[in-house]
């Protein structure tokens, strides 16, 4: 069975502090998917990254990176010099086919 | 990536109504998703609409509860039935993800049952 687990539920940082998410995942499948969303207030899902199973690089994006490793079953994301826009709940998920998996998602304040 | 527009964005609906929501895309695609988030929770999938046949659902999901239509490749609705405040929920659609990019989600719809 799949399974994805946000260990952290909630995380409070002061602005300009660096966060790292963890994101831990279950699967029997050689070829899955994994993926970041972003949750703000407003409620939509923003899509943030996508890896394959078969592609190990980390990831870097603005502030924004990502760290995938298969030998811990893990896909961390890291939010550098955070900013109070950067405020949401953040779900990782996990795709072996045509299913998705979410997981409970971490839920990040960033204060002035 | 797909464009999904999702309406209405919001509704407050009385118990022991029912509420349709749409979803149409700006693509064909062949597989769309309904998802359901209850407050402070994630996302549980629903069903998944196949344009032609009937929706599968998922485990504690049941057509008279939510049925669900597909008649062509760019839409779909997804109806909450008999609602009950329990049914208090977001409920999104998305469609499945086209290269290098993940799934794309509708903006969702906020429904509230009193």
């Amino acid at each position: 069975a799949q399974k994805v687990t946000q260990a952290q539920t909630e995380i409070s940082v002061v602005e300009k502090e660096d966060v790292t998410l963890d994101c831990v995942y279950e699967t029997r499948d050689t070829t899955y998917y994994l993926f970041w969303y972003k949750q703000p207030p407003s409620g939509e899902l923003v899509f943030l990254i996508r890896r394959n199973s078969f592609d190990e690089q980390n990831e870097i994006s603005g502030r924004y990176s990502w760290n995938f490793q298969k030998s811990t079953s893990s896909f961390n994301f890291t939010i550098t010099a955070s900013q109070v826009v950067d405020s949401a709940v953040y779900f990782c998920a996990l795709s072996g086919g045509f299913k998705t998996i979410f997981g409970a998602g971490t839920r990040l304040f960033v204060k002035a | 990536s797909a464009v999904i527009s999702q309406k209405p964005s919001r509704d407050i609906c009385q118990r022991g109504t029912s509420l349709t929501i749409q979803c149409q895309v700006d693509s064909q695609v062949t597989m769309m998703f309904w998802y359901r988030q209850q407050p402070g929770q994630s996302l549980t999938l629903i069903a998944t609409a196949n344009q032609g046949s009937e929706a599968t659902y998922e485990s504690g999901f049941v057509i008279d509860k939510f049925p669900i239509s597909r008649p062509n490749l760019t839409f779909s609705t997804l109806t909450v039935s008999n609602m009950s405040p329990e049914d208090s929920s977001i409920y999104l659609c998305s469609v499945i993800p086209t290269l290098d990019y993940g799934y794309t989600f509708g903006s969702g719809t906020r429904l509230t049952v009193v």
